[in-house]
């Protein structure tokens, strides 16, 4: 069976720090790795990857994809409390998603 | 990009009714799927609403529980049929505007609380 999982489950840093969020998988047919923050009910769109090696960057954020070691990192540099959130990956053929990563940053 | 609306976005239910929730979609898309999200946990699909034809249900979702309509490329519903406390949940659908490999657009969610 497919799965995605995330790590860590949830962590609590001080602003200004900087995080990594893991997420690896093991899905047939694999056509791409999205990443979503999740502050109240809907996800919001950060990134989709689909080829290795090759880093998505928005702000603060970033992220890569590792198609040979199947797993993907979330990076978020100078975190400020407006990052706390949950942080969840999810992997397309069936969009699965993982079990999330809870951020918490602390002022 | 595409909008989706959803509602209700919050109801209180008593143990044995049902209640159905809809997506509303401003543009034609492809896929319409549809998540259910227990408290403190991540989303489990529940199932892929197929447009002019039955959904595809995960394992351990049945249509008798979830029934799923799709009559065109912009709207979909869920029932949550003979609900029980259990059932109390975020439920969200979402919608992909092209073929596989594009992004997941979200309904604003529904929460659900049976009593």
């Amino acid at each position: 069976e497919d799965k995605v999982v995330q790590s860590p489950l949830s962590l609590v840093v001080h602003e200004g720090d900087t995080v990594t969020l893991n997420c690896s998988y093991e899905v047939t047919n694999f056509r791409s790795l999205l990443w979503y923050k999740q502050e109240k009910k809907a996800p919001t769109f950060l990134f989709m990857l689909t080829s290795s090696g090759i880093e998505k960057k928005s702000g603060r954020l970033s992220s890569i994809l590792d198609k040979k070691e199947l797993f993907s990192i979330l990076n978020i540099t100078a975190t400020q409390t407006g990052d706390s959130a949950v942080y969840l990956c999810a992997v397309e053929r069936d969009m699965r998603f993982g079990a999330g990563t809870r951020l918490t940053v602390k002022p | 990009s595409a909008v989706i609306s959803q509602k209700p976005s919050r109801d209180i239910c008593q143990r044995g009714t049902s209640l159905t929730i809809q997506c509303q979609v401003d543009s034609q898309v492809t896929m319409m799927f549809w998540y259910r999200q227990q408290p403190g946990q991540s989303l489990t699909l529940i199932a892929t609403a197929n447009q002019g034809s039955e959904a595809t249900y995960e394992s351990g979702f049945v249509i008798d529980k979830f029934p799923i309509s799709r009559p065109n490329l912009t709207f979909s519903t869920l029932t949550v049929s003979n609900m029980s406390p259990e059932d109390s949940s975020i439920y969200l659908c979402s919608a992909m505007k092209g073929a596989r490999g594009e992004k997941l657009f979200f309904g604003s969610g529904t929460q659900l609380s049976v009593l």
